[in-house]
């Protein structure tokens, strides 16, 4: 399996901007996580799904972040309109359920950078 | 509120000896804590995970120390190598690992020969 996949790998757009990440998680998985990543506050988790539902979007900052999972293999995380704290690396990790101490898969982010 | 306190925020060890990092909980439904580790540009992978009914795993030269009773638990790396250089999380969640991960703020670990 290729492992998590996510594009762009790198993102530049100009404030008031509208951006879409994208998520091809892992064949199989049954969760699907969102977080970002930054220097002051660390890896936070945005929202997450089970089985194509979203489960806690508590995560998710304000109103201009909505994610979606249409199919079993692709979720989009966009941002409308995009601000400049916005800037960070947003990575997707997939996970299989079912088991004992089941593992997340990360992807390799998507680093954003908001002008 | 911050569930998983982590420490040090930086750590810098010489090749060879042991590198330590401490995290705490609060919530005490948590049952598996795992260790993440990332390399710069990649996202993080599973390091080594323990449940609260042992108190010790140790995977090579990684060993998870867990206190149920202080709610704490820390991460040991041995002969720590330059390879070893880079951001360790640790993390908690419920369920075995079913729900969602609470993850620490991160430590930076740099192996200096």
């Amino acid at each position: 399996d290729a492992g998590v996949i996510q594009s762009p790998r790198h993102e530049v757009t100009e404030m008031g901007q509208e951006v879409t990440l994208r998520c091809k998680p892992i064949s199989g998985h049954d969760y699907l996580f969102w977080y970002r990543q930054t220097m002051m506050r660390g890896l936070e988790l945005l929202i997450y799904f089970n089985n194509n539902v979203p489960i806690d979007d508590s995560g998710m900052p304000e109103d201009r972040f909505s994610a979606k999972m249409p199919n079993a293999s692709f979720s989009t995380l966009k941002i409308q309109p995009s601000e400049p704290r916005d800037s960070a690396v947003y990575f997707c990790a997939s996970q299989e359920a079912g088991g004992i101490q089941e593992t997340q898969y990360f992807g390799p982010g998507t680093r954003l950078l908001v002008l | 509120q911050q569930q998983v306190k982590q420490s040090p925020q930086s750590l810098i060890v010489q090749k060879g000896g042991i590198s330590i990092i401490n995290c705490a909980y609060e919530n005490t439904a948590f049952d598996y804590f795992p260790w993440y580790q990332q390399f710069p540009g990649k996202g993080p992978a599973l390091l080594i995970a323990i449940r609260p009914d042992v108190s010790e795993k140790k995977e090579g030269r990684f060993t998870i120390s867990f206190n149920k009773s202080a709610k704490q638990f820390s991460l040991h790396i041995m002969d720590s190598q330059p390879g070893d250089s880079a951001t360790y999380f640790c993390a908690a969640s419920r369920n075995f690992g079913n729900e969602k991960l609470t993850f620490g703020t991160g430590t930076r670990l740099t192996i200096i020969p």
